[in-house]
């Protein structure tokens, strides 16, 4: 049973630049939730998808956006990319939407480095 | 926001059992608390989550007080490999977005 998985594992990119990061959930989840982890600190929630739509939003700019397709999994696209998008970006998928307490499992992450 | 306030920092001694807690005061009435570990920059691994009663599988034990107002992640023989941030977390109300505190960097000593 496969967990989890997001591709690429590292990406470098420059300035003003686009990026999309994807993500498979866990065999039999389909909600897709995106976290951006910057060095030292605790993941931050970017925003999450259930039945191809975005359910809730963290404090992230529109720079921001994702999708989430008919197989449940994502994609999640930074425009404009800036220094301070550099992160870990991490993909978590669950059953449902958290509701009922049933956990998130999370990928192994992207780090992203913004030159 | 839900909030969570964890300890910095902790030791403990291979083959004691860790005891990790965490404050949840704002936490409601319907809202799980969510314990997860980071090792060195990897995803977060799911460890335990509770709503009142206290829960245990075979990684952990969690203990919730009655007013459900902390906990505490318990587990019961550390070794080398638990040395890793552990998160408590609880649901941002009325959100279905998890909020992270700063962790808890446990560290185990041979």
């Amino acid at each position: 049973d496969a967990g989890v998985t997001q591709s690429p594992t590292h990406l470098i990119k420059t300035r003003g630049q686009q990026v999309t990061l994807r993500c498979s959930p866990k065999s039999g989840h389909d909600t897709v939730s995106w976290y951006q982890q910057a060095l030292g600190q605790g993941p931050q929630f970017i925003f999450q998808y259930y039945e191809e739509e975005e359910r809730q939003r963290g404090n992230f700019p529109d720079r921001f956006s994702g999708h989430q397709f008919p197989n449940y999994s994502s994609e999640l696209n930074v425009n404009a990319l800036l220094l301070g998008d550099s992160a870990l970006y991490l993909c978590a998928s669950s059953l449902g939407l958290l509701a009922e307490g049933h956990e998130q499992f999370f990928g192994p992450g992207t780090r992203l480095t913004v030159l | 926001d839900a909030k969570t306030t964890q300890p910095p920092s902790m030791d403990c001694a291979e083959g004691r059992a860790a005891n990790l807690p965490c404050n949840h005061s704002t936490i409601s009435g319907n809202e799980y608390v969510y314990w997860y570990r980071q090792i060195h920059s990897q995803g977060p691994q799911y460890i335990i989550h509770g709503l009142k009663n206290n829960e245990t599988n075979e990684m952990a034990s969690l203990i919730i007080t009655e007013d459900r107002k902390s906990s505490t992640l318990i587990l019961p023989h550390a070794t080398l490999r638990d040395t890793a941030v552990y998160y408590c977390i609880v649901r941002a109300p009325g959100t279905y977005k998890y909020i992270f505190g700063t962790g808890t960097r446990l560290k185990v000593l041979a």
